[in-house]
């Protein structure tokens, strides 16, 4: 088992709607969570961290379910802007700090 | 702030031919990392550094595969001979660590390389 899973999608969303995905991993001890985004041929780049309370930036949301241990992201208002793949990033434990561990990525297409 | 370098940003190489990855991280960071991104395997963490100084290798693929950092400011990654498996995109990243946080953590660009 990998220790993040994404769905691969894509998922195709029409501009101004919304989207939400999750991200599943499989070591309890993590301790940091991430979004980063990653266009086409271009290098990921941090979207948000992900708190335990939660938190919003704009019109993303991250959320933690340390129980079920995913983490998602929901996008609102959908902009063409926003076609991308979304990478889950999870630091495993404090004694490897600095490690960060990649989900294949979600692919997010948004369509006029 | 120019950012992580890496270079060449391409590559085509043939097979069995050594070939040498570069980066230079952004100053003042402390930490650099090597990453390899396929189709098939995302994105794998090779080699990183903490104060120029190799702190975990365990991703690296096979003896093949080098990382130095003779300095704060330059890393390579060396792979010798090399294969067409080892086709695919080589991202250098850097960061300081400021009291644990995972923020600052900035990509260079990336090197394509195409082994033949």
């Amino acid at each position: 088992r990998k220790e993040v899973e994404q769905d691969p999608g894509p998922f195709n969303v029409p501009e101004g709607a919304t989207v939400a995905f999750n991200c599943t991993y499989s070591n309890s001890a993590s301790q940091s969570f991430f979004w980063y985004r990653q266009d086409c041929r271009k290098e990921p780049k941090l979207l948000m961290s992900v708190y335990s309370s939660g938190n919003e930036d704009g019109r993303f949301t991250a959320q933690l379910n340390r129980a079920s241990q995913y983490i998602s992201l929901l996008i609102r208002d959908s902009k063409l802007s926003d076609s991308a793949t979304y990478l889950c990033v999870v630091t495993p434990t404090t004694d490897s700090w600095g490690k960060l561990q990649f989900g294949a990525g979600t692919q997010v297409v948004v369509t006029p | 702030d120019a950012g992580v370098i890496q270079s060449p940003r391409h590559e085509v190489t043939e097979m069995g031919q050594e070939v040498t990855l570069r980066c230079k991280p952004i100053s003042g960071h402390d930490y650099l990392f090597w990453y390899r991104q396929t189709m098939m395997r995302g994105l794998e963490l090779l080699i990183y550094f903490n104060n120029n100084v190799p702190i975990d290798d365990s991703g690296m693929p096979e003896d093949r595969f080098s990382a130095k950092m003779p300095n704060a400011s330059f890393s390579t990654l060396k792979i010798q001979p090399s294969e067409p498996r080892d086709s695919a995109v080589y991202f250098c990243a850097s960061k300081r660590r400021t009291g644990g946080s995972n923020y600052g953590y900035t990509f260079g660009s990336g090197t394509r390389l195409t082994v033949v």
